[in-house]
């Protein structure tokens, strides 16, 4: 079975500062990767996904993701970050169900 | 276009006591699931319907947790009798048929068992 790695469980964060969020993923095979947002009290929404084609995603609210099979890993990033991005975030990949990762939160400080 | 709506979003009862969840998914979305979400955790696939089959079902504890989705629109999760380990959060997603991962989910409902 394939499994998620969320390597940050919290990552603390200036306003306006660059963020990466790294995500592992286990398989040999061809997946389907997926970043999904948690705003706190609210389901999750999706922010970006990765079936095939250019490995550099983007997603909603400025965020890119770049899948690289070499290191099985689909890193999530933004350049500059805001107090409104302030969640938790899910690296997921489909097998085909969705498997999630444990989630990394992300803590912007003004 | 209105999202999937989950109820009641809070439930607290007393263990052994029983609960249910339902959901209304998205318009004419033929793939609903329920999740599992601990505290800390990402959300975990309890059951997953096709319309009204129930085509994968191997995570859902079949002693106490019971779903059903009779007309393959909304759906309800029941736990019977609840225990205080059940605490969590309940998630309710859609997607279209064919789905390649893109879910729509509910704002959930939170369960605590006292």
């Amino acid at each position: 079975a394939q499994s998620v790695t969320q390597l940050d469980s919290q990552v603390p964060v200036f306003e306006e500062a660059p963020v990466e969020l790294r995500c592992n993923y286990s398989s040999s095979v061809s997946v389907y990767l997926f970043w999904y947002v948690q705003y706190p009290n609210q389901g999750l929404q999706l922010l970006l996904k990765y079936l095939s084609g250019s490995t550099l995603v983007k997603g909603i609210n400025g965020f890119e993701a770049e899948f690289n099979k070499s290191q099985t890993s689909f890193h999530l990033r933004k350049p500059s970050v805001h107090i409104s991005d302030t969640a938790e975030y899910f690296c997921a990949v489909s097998e085909p169900q969705l498997i999630f990762g444990t989630g990394t939160r992300l803590q912007v400080f003004p | 276009e209105a999202g999937v709506v989950q109820s009641p979003r809070y439930k607290i009862i007393e263990k052994k006591q029983p609960v249910a969840f339902w959901c209304n998914p998205i318009s004419g979305h033929n793939t609903l699931y329920w999740y599992l979400q601990n505290l800390g955790q990402g959300p975990e696939l309890l059951i997953r319907y096709e319309n009204e089959e129930a085509v994968d079902d191997s995570q859902l504890p079949k002693d106490r947790f019971s779903a059903e989705r009779l007309k393959g629109v909304d759906s309800t999760l029941k736990i019977q009798p609840a225990e205080l380990g059940d605490s969590a959060v309940y998630l309710c997603a859609s997607s279209l048929r064919g789905y390649t991962g893109e879910l729509f989910f509910g704002e959930g409902s939170r369960l605590t068992v006292l």
